[in-house]
C-alpha cells in the first residue's frame, strides 16, 4: 500500500513567517503533485515535480522533489493570510496496476494577519 | 476553457434514503472522471474512476455506485445511505492518459450529511 505522510498536520503562524511542510513516503513515485484546497472548494493544482532533485518556484512557494523521488517539501517565504488552506501532496506511481495517484492527508495552514 | 460542475453543494439526507450526485464537465472530450470522498482530517479517498462511457472502476467496496451515461457526465448514487456515508464528495476530471499522470481538476464538492 502506497502511503504518503504529510507533516505537520496543522500549522498556525503569523503573517511574514517562513514555513516548510513535508510529504514523505517509503515508496518511489514517478511524479508528485501539490494541491491547495480552501474551505468548501475542491483542491487546485499548484505544481507537479517529476525529476529527482527538481526544484520549482511559484512566487513565494518553493517545491522540491527528493533525489530518490520518495519525498517532497513545500517552503513558503513570508507567508500571507491568502496562503491559508489545506495543502495536499499526491504521488503518482506509474508502475502500479492502475497507475494511480495517492494522496496524503494534508497540512492545514493558517496564517494570521 | 474547461469547466466542471458539481451539484448540489450541500445535502442533508436521512439514513436509508437514496442518493444521486451529478457532475458534468465542459470544454473537453473523453476525459477521465473521478469521484473522491474527503472525510474530516483525512486525505482524499478515491471511490470510482471512469475512462469512458459505461466504464467504471471501483476502488473501495461500499454501498455507493457510479455511472457514466454520457461522455462528460458522472453520477454517484446510493440506494440506501448510511451514517458513515457523510463527508465531502469531490468530482474531478483529467485528460485521458494513465490515471495520475495528468493533474486532476476538481469540482467544488458536495457536503453530504446523513442524519
Amino acid at each position: 500500500t502506497q502511503l504518503l505522510e504529510q507533516s505537520p498536520q496543522f500549522l498556525s503562524i503569523q503573517e511574514g513567517e517562513n514555513l516548510t511542510v513535508y510529504c514523505n513516503s517509503s515508496s518511489v513515485f514517478s511524479s508528485l503533485q501539490w494541491y491547495r484546497q480552501e474551505p468548501g472548494e475542491g483542491p487546485v493544482l499548484l505544481v507537479t515535480v517529476v525529476t529527482g532533485g527538481e526544484v520549482k518556484k511559484l512566487k513565494r512557494l518553493t517545491f522540491q522533489f527528493g533525489d530518490a523521488r520518495k519525498d517532497s517539501s513545500l517552503h513558503i517565504t513570508a507567508a500571507q493570510p491568502g496562503d491559508t488552506g489545506l495543502y495536499l501532496c499526491a504521488g503518482y506511481d506509474r508502475g502500479s496496476t492502475l497507475g494511480r495517484l495517492y494522496f496524503g492527508r494534508g497540512t492545514q495552514l493558517t496564517v494570521w494577519p | 476553457s474547461q469547466t466542471i460542475h458539481q451539484w448540489p453543494a450541500t445535502l442533508v439526507q436521512p439514513v436509508g434514503s437514496p442518493l444521486s450526485l451529478e457532475c458534468t464537465v465542459e470544454g473537453t472530450s473523453n476525459p477521465n472522471l473521478y469521484w473522491y470522498r474527503q472525510a474530516a482530517g483525512r486525505g482524499l479517498q478515491l471511490l470510482f474512476y471512469s475512462v469512458g462511457i459505461g466504464q467504471i472502476s471501483s476502488e473501495v467496496p461500499q454501498n455507493l455506485s457510479a455511472s457514466r451515461p454520457q461522455d462528460r457526465q458522472f453520477i454517484l448514487s446510493s440506494k440506501k445511505l448510511l451514517l458513515s456515508d457523510s463527508g465531502f464528495y469531490l468530482c474531478a476530471w483529467s485528460v485521458s492518459v494513465a490515471q495520475g499522470e495528468s493533474p486532476l481538476h476538481f469540482g467544488n464538492g458536495t457536503r453530504l450529511t446523513v442524519t
